[in-house]
C-alpha cells in the first residue's frame, strides 16, 4: 500500500464548478498535513495546509481526519487559473511524502 | 527573500560527465533537501540536511553525492550518470518545526545522454 493515495484523475470540470479531492495517509504517526499544486513543468507550490478542525483560504477549503487517516481540498467556484496537478503531502520524521497527485482541468 | 534558488535551470551531460548541481536560500531555513521528480510522477526524496548534517539519505546511488557547505546552500555533485537519471531535480527548504511546509527552488531539469 502506498503511503499517501489519491484518486489521479484527469477531472475535468467546468468554469465555476465545485471540485473535491481527496486522500488518505498510511502512517498514522503522521504529523503534519499539506497540499501543494503543480504547474506542468515547474516546482510545487505550498497551496495550504491542513487542520484537523478545517481552515479556509478564499475559494479553498481543506479537512484532515486523523482517525480515518484521511484528508479533502474542496475548490468552490472554479477559475480556469485552478488547472494544475493537485498534490496530497504528509510530513513525518523529517521528510515530505507526496501523493501521486491529481490532475484537474477546468473547461471554458 | 522567499525563495530557493536553484542553478542550473537545465543541464545537459554525459555518462562520464562530473557536474555539480546547486540550492541556496536565505530565509534561515535549517533543513533543506534534494528531491527528483520523474514526468507525470510525485517528487521522490533523495537526501535530507538538517542543521548541515545529513540526516536521511533514501538508499540513493553513490554516483549522487550531496555536500552542504552552510546552512544556506546545498549541492548535489553527480558522476557517472545514467540516462535513466534524467529527470527534474528539486531543492527544497524548512524551518524544520512541525506544522510548516517546505519551498522548493524551480528545479534543475537534467538531462544524461
Amino acid at each position: 500500500r502506498k503511503e499517501v493515495e489519491q484518486d489521479p484523475g484527469p477531472f475535468n470540470v467546468p468554469e465555476g464548478a465545485t471540485v473535491a479531492f481527496n486522500c488518505t495517509y498510511s502512517n498514522s504517526a503522521s504529523q503534519s498535513f499539506f497540499w501543494y499544486r503543480q504547474d506542468c513543468r515547474k516546482e510545487p507550490k505550498l497551496l495550504m495546509s491542513v487542520y484537523s478542525s478545517g481552515n479556509e483560504d478564499g475559494r479553498f477549503t481543506a479537512q484532515l481526519n486523523r482517525a480515518s487517516q484521511y484528508i479533502s481540498l474542496l475548490i468552490r467556484d472554479s477559475k480556469l487559473s485552478d488547472s494544475a496537478t493537485y498534490l496530497c503531502v504528509v510530513s513525518g520524521n523529517e521528510k515530505l511524502t507526496f501523493g501521486t497527485g491529481t490532475r484537474l482541468t477546468i473547461i471554458p | 527573500d522567499t525563495e530557493v534558488t536553484q542553478t542550473p535551470k537545465h543541464l545537459v551531460m554525459g555518462m562520464t560527465n562530473k557536474k555539480s548541481l546547486k540550492c541556496e536560500q536565505h530565509m534561515g531555513h535549517r533543513a533543506m533537501y534534494w528531491y527528483k521528480q520523474k514526468a507525470k510522477k510525485p517528487p521522490e526524496l533523495m537526501f535530507v540536511y538538517s542543521y548541515e548534517k545529513l540526516s536521511i539519505n533514501e538508499s540513493v546511488p553513490s554516483r549522487f553525492s550531496p555536500e552542504c557547505p552552510n546552512s544556506s546552500l546545498l549541492n548535489l555533485h553527480l558522476h557517472a550518470l545514467q540516462p535513466e537519471d534524467s529527470a527534474l531535480y528539486l531543492c527544497a527548504s524548512s524551518q524544520a518545526k512541525k506544522g510548516f511546509g517546505y519551498t522548493f527552488g524551480s528545479g534543475t531539469r537534467l538531462t544524461v545522454v
